[in-house]
């Protein structure tokens, strides 16, 4: 039972490149939505939450269609620095105690 | 302010040893979490526990066990190693259980099984 799904990957774009990720979830009682960020051989980090207006932080745009069970990341401009793995992850349940993470989309910038 | 502190950060243990993964936050958290991350699998949800003195069942938490005795810390215990417990260990703790807190990351503990 795949719980979340993402793009297999891996990504490899050129610097300023506009690249997108796609997720779906089959939880419809998944209330919240996030993007992780991680690096080889580290940890997971908070990259942003999304939410059903949809939201923007600098060049990442993140998208929720909760019809769907479907969200996306958007990144523009691309730069060296965002190689990494972006984790699409869900709360699990409406308390939220619980994160159901997928296996992450693999994203090679390259000069 | 270090955060999220995980010891030991690689261990090489024999099946059937026993060992105790600390984790340690400093920031007042509530909420205390164990995953493992194994290739292709994505993170998955060992225990967790929801305050001083509590714990809690997560997705995989068979050949584990947790204690939560101090609010700082959240101890994972493998009584028994098994080479199917080979994997990396995060620990992570959240301030609130509210629907969009966000859940702070250890380095990770890499455990070898043989």
């Amino acid at each position: 039972r795949k719980e979340v799904e993402q793009d297999p990957g891996p990504f490899n774009v050129p610097e300023g490149a506009t690249v997108a990720f796609n997720c779906t979830y089959s939880n419809s009682a998944s209330q919240s939505f996030f993007w992780y960020r991680q690096d080889c051989r580290k940890e997971p980090k908070l990259l942003m939450s999304v939410y059903s207006s949809g939201n923007e932080d600098g060049r990442f745009t993140a998208q929720l269609n909760r019809a769907s069970q479907y969200i996306s990341l958007l990144i523009r401009d691309s730069k060296l620095s965002d190689s990494a793995t972006y984790l699409c992850v869900v709360t699990a349940n409406q308390a939220g105690t619980a994160l159901i993470f997928g296996k992450g989309t693999t994203l090679s910038v390259s000069s | 302010n270090a955060g999220v502190t995980q010891t030991p950060k690689f261990r090489v243990l024999k099946t059937g040893q026993s060992m105790t993964l600390l984790c340690a936050q400093d920031m007042n958290h509530e909420y205390m979490y164990w995953y493992r991350q194994d290739p292709g699998m994505g993170l998955r949800l060992i225990h967790y526990s929801v305050g001083e003195g509590t714990t809690a069942k997560g997705e995989v938490p068979d050949g584990y066990n947790v204690s939560r005795l101090k609010k700082q810390n959240f101890l994972l215990g493998l009584e028994s190693a098994a080479p199917s417990q080979t994997s990396v260990y995060f620990c992570a703790s959240s301030y609130s259980r509210g629907p969009q807190e966000t859940q702070y990351f250890g380095p990770g503990t890499r455990l070898l099984v043989l």
